[in-house]
Formats: structure tokens, sequence, C-alpha cells
């Protein structure tokens, strides 16, 4: 069964104080790993798609990269602003549809 | 990015009564219209997948003949909560997408809550 997992459930940084999200996936035949943003009461607000092992892509403070099993979303140094849920989802073999993770709630703090 | 919008974006109704939300792809053809319920502090959940013109295909577990979706269009779908309970109360999200892109674009949600 096609899975993933993100970690830690949540966190809490300082302002400037750069860290690293983790998502670990198990599908079949990946399609695409995606990362989306998402305010409370607001829908995701999509940021990445990465598609093979060891590709990497950077937006602003923030860098996805991507491996056979896991992918990491690096924070350099945060602002307040970037407190969010942080959603991974995967595509897997001939299927649009997203399998998401459980998310990690960010709070950086001033 | 592509610009998806719901609405409305929160509704209130009483027990047994049927809501409508609507889901519209603003700026690009959506061939594929996904519909999400996400509970306070969990992630998104998958209900069902409608492609225009065709029947939605729903998760398991998720009742066709409570939540009617309808894709008639390459820039609407619908979702119709149907003698709606609380237990029904969440937050209803729809995404779209199309071949040519495998991202999907989400609407900014619609809360329901049924008293």
């Amino acid at each position: 069964e096609d899975q993933v997992t993100q970690s830690p459930e949540a966190l809490r940084l300082q302002e400037g104080e750069s860290s690293s999200l983790n998502c670990s996936y198990t599908v079949s035949g990946l399609r695409g790993l995606f990362w989306y943003r998402q305010d409370p009461g607001k829908g995701p607000e999509f940021l990445f798609t990465l598609y093979s092992a060891g590709e990497e892509k950077e937006k602003e403070r923030l860098k996805a990269t991507l491996t056979k099993k896991e992918s990491f979303l690096h924070i350099t140094a945060p602002k307040p602003e970037d407190s969010a849920t942080y959603l991974c989802a995967v595509q897997a073999g001939s299927s649009y549809k997203l399998i998401f993770g459980s998310g990690t709630r960010l709070l950086v703090r001033p | 990015g592509a610009v998806v919008s719901q609405h409305p974006s929160w509704v209130i109704c009483k027990s047994g009564t049927s809501v409508k939300i609507e889901c519209r792809s603003l700026d690009f053809q959506a061939t594929t219209m996904f519909w999400y319920r996400q509970f306070p502090k969990q992630s998104l959940m998958l209900m069902a997948t409608s492609n225009e013109g065709s029947k939605a295909t729903y998760e398991q577990g998720v009742e066709k003949d409570k939540f009617l979706i309808n894709h008639a269009s390459l820039t609407l779908s619908t979702l119709t909560v149907t003698s709606a309970h609380p237990e029904d109360s969440s937050f209803y999200i729809c995404s779209a997408g199309a071949p040519a892109h495998n991202e999907q674009f989400f609407g900014p949600g619609t809360r329901l809550t049924v008293l």
C-alpha cells in the first residue's frame, strides 16, 4: 500500500534558526512528489514538484530535495511568516490522485 | 500558479438539508477535479475524483448517494452534500489539474457546519 509519513509532527523554531522537514514515502512507481503549504482555514498552496532522485528545487527560504525513499524541505533562516502546516504528497503509477502525509506544523517565533 | 475558486467559503445549514459547493478553475481548463475533506488538525482525505463529462470515482467508504459530484464543464465541478447531518461538518477543499500538469491547484476551501 502506498504510504507517506511526515516528521516531525510539529516543529518550533526561533526566527533565523534553520531546519528540515522530512517526508518518507513507500509507493509503487513514483510519478511525482509534491510539497504544499497550508495556512489555517485555507486551501493548500503549491510549493514544489520533484520527479526523480537527486532533484532539488528552491524558492526563497525553502529548498526541496528528493531521494529514492524520502524528501526534505529545508528552511533557511525562517521568518514568522513561514509559520504554517507543510504537506507532502505523492502521485504513484498512472494515477493523478495525491496521497498526503499528515503534515508538519511549523511555528517560527520572533 | 493557477487559480481555483470555491463558493461559498462557509455555510451553515440545518440537519436534513442539502448544500451545494462550487469549484471553478479560473485561468485554465481542468480535465480532472478532486474533492477532499479535512477535519481539524488532520490531513486531507480524498473523497472523489471527477473527470469532465463522466461519472466521478469515489474513494472507498465515501457514499456516492450522499456526496453528489458533477463536472459538467472544464472549469466547474460541484459537490452536493445531500441530507446533511452534523457529522458531515468539515472543511471541504477542491483541487483542479490537467494532464499536461501533474500539479493540482487547490481552492480556498468551504467550511460546512451542520446544526
